[in-house]
């Protein structure tokens, strides 16, 4: 089966740009998060979603950045204006609930952005 | 709300021998998932073992195992015969089973493993 797949898997822009990075969950499940990591930081949770919904999205920095889901295989993470104390790697990550249906959250390989 | 502690930062470990790495956690739940992610120098985020509260059998995967005590609230992870793979950072975590906005992980800071030929 195929994991969480992220795309791009790096990106350097510059400051002021626009970045959109792009996020497909394993099918069949419920549950998609967008985390990003840094060395200052470590890892933070920025939102996630249930069934296409936000559910939390407390962690979002600030008005720069912004999540949707669409439908239940396909999500964005968008930051606009960029700068560049957003460098980081962004994970996204999804999962099922429940005893019967697993509680593993799985990670992407991560799309690590420079913003120069 | 729940918090994870990982009280050690770096530790080190010898070809083949065993290493624990230590965990505590939090909570007032009595259902919920604990887990430990090892991420490597490529960033990868990889699960390698879980345990589920209600199970009092400690989790096991090869040459890692759990010794999970409830009442203690600590989660350790023993890796056997370490290998130089084994070398990462590895994060303990906590995941509610209850609905809501508790649905996310709940992260330890790492630990970094250094594994010695």
């Amino acid at each position: 089966d195929a994991g969480v797949i992220q795309s791009p898997r790096h990106e350097v822009t510059e400051m002021g740009q626009e970045v959109t990075l792009r996020c497909k969950p394993i099918s069949g499940h419920d549950y998609l998060f967008w985390y990003r990591q840094t060395m200052m930081r470590g890892l933070e949770l920025l939102i996630y979603f249930n069934n296409n919904v936000p559910i939390d999205d407390s962690g979002m920095p600030e008005d720069r950045f912004s999540a949707k889901m669409p439908n239940a295989s396909f999500s964005t993470l968008k930051i606009q204006p960029s700068e560049p104390r957003d460098s980081a790697v962004y994970f996204c990550a999804s999962s099922q609930r429940g005893h019967l249906r697993g509680n593993t959250i799985y990670f992407g390989e991560g799309s690590w952005l420079t913003v120069v | 709300a729940q918090t994870v502690t990982q009280s050690q930062p770096e530790m080190s470990v010898q070809e083949a021998e065993t290493v624990t790495l230590s965990c505590t956690y939090d909570t007032s739940e009595s259902d919920y998932y604990l887990f430990w992610y090892k991420q490597p120098p490529s960033r990868q985020m990889i699960l390698v073992i879980r345990q589920e509260a209600y199970k009092q059998q400690n989790a096991t995967e090869n040459r890692f195992s759990v010794n999970f005590q409830k009442a203690a609230k600590s989660f350790s992870l023993k890796i056997s015969d370490s290998q130089l793979g084994d070398a990462a950072m590895y994060f303990c975590a906590y995941r509610s089973n209850y609905g809501g906005s508790q649905g996310n992980l709940i992260f330890g800071k790492g630990t970094k493993l250094s594994v010695k030929p």
